[in-house]
This record gives structure tokens, C-alpha cells and sequence, in this order.
């Protein structure tokens, strides 16, 4: 059971450039999520799915695009990097589902993006 | 306002000390309160959630003061390796979204 994993740990791009950052979980969890983690804003919500196929947008979705296709796999895409979105990355998930409660969120290790 | 406030210290204290800290949430719809624990560098974790009662996990001790809106952390007998940075989280019903704050940095001192 490796919990969720994201790769890759580091990234380093140049503006304008592409790329996707992988999330994955093995736990059947419902809720997937994509936070960003910036020096002195604490974690914001980019863009989150309660379950395959269904996705919605947080508190800072521009510049970014995700997808569901199933329940294991959450890929952040970045579709023009920024030098603003250099940040730290953090994948999440949850058994809770359209409506519940929230439940403990388990966190990927991150990925340390860096765009020149 | 930001939905979840905290101030982010440092909160310097000795190791065998006490220490507490507050959260304040802005929407009184809020429901679920939790507490986690990010190391520097390293991911959240959960540390404990936060019930209405109070509730209390070894050293550490949380609250709801729902009147107030706000919650709280007390950690006794301070080790070395409690420092850390300890994240308040609230969650409203039907938002389907967490709030984080921005965290209270706390580094316990030899």
C-alpha cells in the first residue's frame, strides 16, 4: 500500500513551457485534490474531483488543468509555465465523497516546481 | 478576511515547557476542525480532529469555542521533536473544499 505518490519530486521549467505532474493513490479514495504551497500563503486549493470524471475548480485554478478518467490517477497540468508558478505541489486524498464529511486527507511527498 | 487565521510565530519554547495557539475561522457554516502537522519540508499529516467536546491525544490537547469561532492546540511537556509547523483546517458541509491556515511554526528549544 504505498499510500499517494507524485512524481516527480523536483521539476525545473522554463516560461512557457508544459508539463503534467502525476498524482496517483492505491487507497480507493473518492476525493483527489491539488493544493499549491507558497512561502507565508499556506496551501491553496487548485483544483479538486470527487470522483472519476467529475473535477472542479479551487481558490487558484488558472494556468491549470486536471482530469479524472479514473480513480487512481489525478495529473496536474500546467499549460504555460510562469515564473508565479514556481511553488511547492501537493497532491491529496480522502475517502470522502460528493456531500460527506471531510475525512483525514493523506498527502503525497510533493513536487518542487521551479519555472525560470 | 481569510477564512482560517493563524499567526505564524515562531513560537520559541523550551523543551518541557507548555505552549497553545489559536485558529479563527470567518464562516460560522464551518464544521469539521482539524489539526495538522507539517514538518519542514515534508507533507501534512493529520494530527488530530477537533470535536466539539474537546478532545485529547497524550500531550496534546484540542478545542472548539464555536461562539468565538475559533480552535486551539495546547502541547504539554514539549520535545525536541514537536517542532514543526501545526496547520488549522476547517471544512463547511456541501463545499466539498478544505481551508488551510497558514500555520503556527513552533520550535522547541534544548
Amino acid at each position: 500500500n504505498a499510500g499517494v505518490t507524485q512524481t516527480p519530486k523536483f521539476q525545473v521549467l522554463k516560461t512557457g513551457q508544459s508539463m503534467t505532474l502525476q498524482c496517483a493513490q492505491d487507497m480507493n479514495h473518492e476525493y483527489m485534490s491539488w493544493y499549491r504551497q507558497d512561502p507565508g500563503m499556506g496551501l491553496r486549493l487548485i483544483h479538486y474531483s470527487v470522483g472519476a470524471g467529475i473535477t472542479d475548480q479551487g481558490e487558484v485554478p488558472n494556468g491549470y488543468n486536471v482530469s479524472r478518467s479514473t480513480t487512481e490517477d489525478f495529473p496536474l497540468r500546467l499549460l504555460s509555465a510562469a515564473p508565479s508558478q514556481t511553488s511547492v505541489y501537493f497532491c491529496a486524498s480522502s475517502i470522502q465523497g460528493r456531500g460527506r464529511i471531510a475525512d483525514t486527507q493523506y498527502f503525497g511527498p510533493g513536487t518542487r516546481l521551479t519555472v525560470l | 478576511r481569510k477564512e482560517v487565521e493563524q499567526d505564524p510565530g515562531p513560537f520559541n519554547v523550551p523543551e518541557g515547557a507548555t505552549v497553545a495557539f489559536n485558529c479563527t475561522y470567518s464562516n460560522s457554516a464551518s464544521q469539521s476542525f482539524f489539526w495538522y502537522r507539517q514538518d519542514c519540508r515534508k507533507e501534512p499529516k493529520l494530527l488530530m480532529s477537533v470535536y466539539s467536546s474537546g478532545n485529547e491525544d497524550g500531550r496534546f490537547t484540542a478545542q472548539l469555542n464555536r461562539a468565538s469561532q475559533y480552535i486551539s492546540l495546547l502541547i504539554r511537556d514539549s520535545k525536541l521533536s514537536d517542532s514543526a509547523t501545526y496547520l488549522c483546517v476547517v471544512f463547511r458541509y456541501g463545499n466539498n473544499r478544505l481551508a488551510f491556515g497558514k500555520g503556527n511554526q513552533v520550535v522547541v528549544i534544548p
